[in-house]
């Protein structure tokens, strides 16, 4: 089976903290993305990547960067948490040309 | 670019009643469409996908959804649902030949009641 295991199920940071999401996958797939899922507003993707030290912009990058420093581990990094950064957030990974998206359990993160 | 609209955010059914799922979606090139499924406190998983073939597609566990390339639709049906159902349910898009740009609908709320 597809193992996508992402570090922390939950996290509770202050505001300005530096935060670091990790995604660890095991089936050697090329692509891996990162999503934020608020109620009402389903999934947005906020980076992903086709290779190692590769990535691209998803829609909401604002407040973001990422790390893809080997091709099974994929970081999410918040450089000045803010409040309105708390949200579920969500690692996936695929193969090329398969559009099938595997998903980890999430990481939940409150900022106070 | 394209987007999900799924026209239901909250659909409370009975026990072994039928339900619909609505999905509607604007490409401007030809797609893969997906339906994911999130249980409480889980990520989400893929419940079936319609990638090339026949248009109608079934998962496992009783579902079906149907592509209408017309109507640009992609509903997901059960004749018959349970309690362990409930959940959230996710339609999301992908264009064909383009990895990275998968779109989400926003949701719909499945509660089950016995």
């Amino acid at each position: 089976d597809v193992k996508v295991t992402q570090s922390s199920r939950y996290l509770v940071k202050r505001t300005g903290e530096k935060v670091f999401l990790e995604c660890v996958q095991d089936m050697d797939h090329e692509n891996m993305f990162w999503y934020r899922q608020d109620p009402g507003l389903g999934l947005r993707l906020i980076y992903f990547s086709y290779d190692v030290k590769m990535k691209e912009k998803g829609d909401i990058p604002e407040g973001y960067s990422v790390s893809r420093e080997k091709k099974e581990r994929f970081s999410l990094i918040l450089e000045s948490a803010s409040t309105n950064q708390t949200s579920m957030y969500l690692c996936a990974s695929s193969r090329l040309n398969t559009g099938e998206l595997f998903f980890g359990e999430g990481s939940r993160l409150t900022v106070l | 670019a394209q987007s999900v609209t799924q026209l239901d955010s909250q659909v409370p059914v009975f026990e072994e009643a039928p339900v619909e799922l609505r999905c509607n979606y604007s490409s401007s090139v030809s797609v893969y469409l997906f339906w994911y499924v999130q249980y409480p406190n889980q990520g989400l998983q893929l419940l079936l996908k319609y990638l090339s073939g026949s248009t109608l597609v079934k998962s496992i566990n009783g579902f079906e959804a149907e592509f209408n390339k017309s109507q640009t639709s992609f509903h997901l049906r059960k004749p018959s649902v349970h309690i362990s159902d409930t959940a959230e349910y996710f339609c999301a898009v992908n264009p064909r030949r383009n990895d990275y740009k998968l779109s989400f609908g926003a949701g719909t709320t499945v509660t089950v009641r016995a």
